[in-house]
């Protein structure tokens, strides 16, 4: 019953090191997003790949780079870290675009300090 | 444009007590989808309902329940008789159909702490 699976579950960094998020689901879902969550600000879309092969920017992708890597595997890279992006990473997934109305189940997300 | 708002930061109440957190949103298209998670103090999201704006169909699950009004663009969720393990933060959710990247746009959150 694994779901959507992301590690590491906490990472420190210091500035300017590198590091990549790692996501996989089961459930054969065809999208696949990594979102942020910031205290008061709710979650934001990073980035998102709508099918295996392709991958779009969201709302805040600047230091962000993400590989579709199959239709299971979605990871998300921090070239150079830098404090503000000190948050909980989210990945998540659907079966189809959320636009469809499909719904889509999330990760149990990453804590990332950048200091 | 797209918009999703909790105006309720934190709720506390007592447990046996019934509770409703609002959620406005804001959209111009006529196909969307609104959702509620649950996200409890060991961090994940989990979903709760999902909504289109065809169904205007109140909805009840157990102690929940929803009440979708297209007229006052609401999406209320109610707890009744709410107990210790509802306490979490509660995220109300909307997707457009014109948004071919599928955001979903989350409103700030509302906490709800039940106590004994």
């Amino acid at each position: 019953n694994a779901g959507v699976t992301q590690t590491p579950k906490f990472q420190v960094l210091k500035t300017g090191q590198s590091m990549t998020l790692q996501c996989a689901q089961d459930m054969n879902h065809n999208s696949m997003y990594w979102y942020r969550q910031d205290p008061g600000m709710g979650l934001r879309l990073i980035y998102y790949s709508a099918s295996e092969g392709t991958t779009d920017k969201g709302e805040v992708p600047n230091g962000y780079n993400v590989s579709r890597l199959n239709k299971r595997e979605f990871s998300l890279r921090l070239e150079s870290a830098a404090p503000s992006q000190t948050s909980v990473y989210f990945c998540a997934s659907s079966e189809h675009r959320a636009s469809s109305g499909n719904t889509i189940y999330f990760g149990e997300g990453s804590w990332l300090t950048v200091v | 444009a797209q918009k999703v708002t909790q105006a309720q930061t934190e709720i506390s109440v007592v447990e046996k007590e019934d509770v409703t957190l609002d959620c406005v949103y804001e959209t111009r298209d006529t196909t969307y989808y609104l959702f509620w998670y649950k996200q409890p103090p060991s961090g994940e999201l989990v979903f709760l309902i999902r909504r289109n704006s065809f169904d205007e169909q109140n909805e009840i699950s157990g102690r929940y329940s929803w009440n979708f009004q297209k007229s006052t663009s609401s999406f209320n969720f109610t707890i009744t008789a709410s107990q210790v393990v509802d306490s979490a933060v509660y995220f109300c959710a909307l997707s457009e159909a014109d948004n071919q990247g599928g955001k979903l746009i989350f409103g700030q959150g509302t906490e709800l702490s039940v106590k004994p």
